[in-house]
């Protein structure tokens, strides 16, 4: 496709429910990264894959948050037993270049996670 | 570690006036900076970068940011704002040297302009 397409668009959870997101980057995209933002905060880093390799997953917040990239493309970012502070927007973007923003991601317009 | 600040929740701008969106950061090392802004139910778009060469940096949608060492500020500018200049922005740097560095943003700053 012509950006990068996140889905659900929107997820309401049940705490305690499990959640998958999923992100579709750019064709032939090398990297790809997880953002987590909070209401009124700026985007905070979660994990980066290079293809299907995860490099850093230093910003996974807990090890009830998982990230997969299993064929180098499509990711998910699953989050087990939710909480009501894993509520924000979560953003994946891409590049066509390994590294972190060089030269700049293209962005998913995110996906909105509410926890009641 | 490298972190970046945007003193103001928002700023309002009359259109047609020049603007100023204010970050100043703190990185040892050189310092790799960048400008995002966020629209409305839109994703996050890259404006410019800074990673060295000339201080003052041209980006996307007549927008420019000045880059000044001794006072480790990095303000994103225009000339003459619009009114669909309207947004989230947000100033990021580099955490670090390596390519594989993770990007930190600030918490953005709202620009409202004024018709």
């Amino acid at each position: 496709g012509a950006g990068v397409s996140q889905s659900p668009r929107y997820k309401v959870a049940k705490r305690g429910q499990d959640v998958a997101l999923r992100c579709d980057p750019i064709s032939g995209h090398v990297s790809l990264f997880w953002y987590q933002q909070a209401l009124g905060q700026g985007p905070e880093f979660l994990t980066y894959f290079q293809n299907e390799a995860q490099l850093d997953k230093s910003g996974l917040p807990s090890d009830r948050f998982f990230a997969e990239r299993p064929e180098g493309s499509v990711s998910t970012l699953k989050i087990q037993r939710t909480q009501q502070e894993d509520s924000a927007v979560y953003l994946c973007a891409s590049s066509p270049f390994p590294g972190q923003l060089l030269y700049g991601y293209t962005f998913g317009s995110g996906t909105r996670l509410t926890v009641v | 570690a490298q972190s970046v600040a945007q003193p103001e929740d928002q700023v309002n701008v009359a259109e047609g006036n020049p603007l100023t969106v204010k970050c100043t950061y703190s990185v040892s090392g050189n310092p790799y900076l960048f400008w995002y802004v966020q629209y409305p139910n839109r994703g996050l778009q890259f404006l410019l970068k800074y990673i060295t060469g000339d201080n003052l940096v041209k980006g996307s949608y007549g927008f420019e940011a000045e880059f000044n060492k001794s006072q480790t500020s990095f303000h994103l500018k225009k000339p003459s704002a619009l009114v669909s200049d309207s947004a989230l922005y947000f100033c990021a740097v580099r955490d670090g040297e390596n390519r594989d560095d993770k990007i930190i943003f600030g918490k953005g700053t709202r620009l409202h302009i004024l018709p």
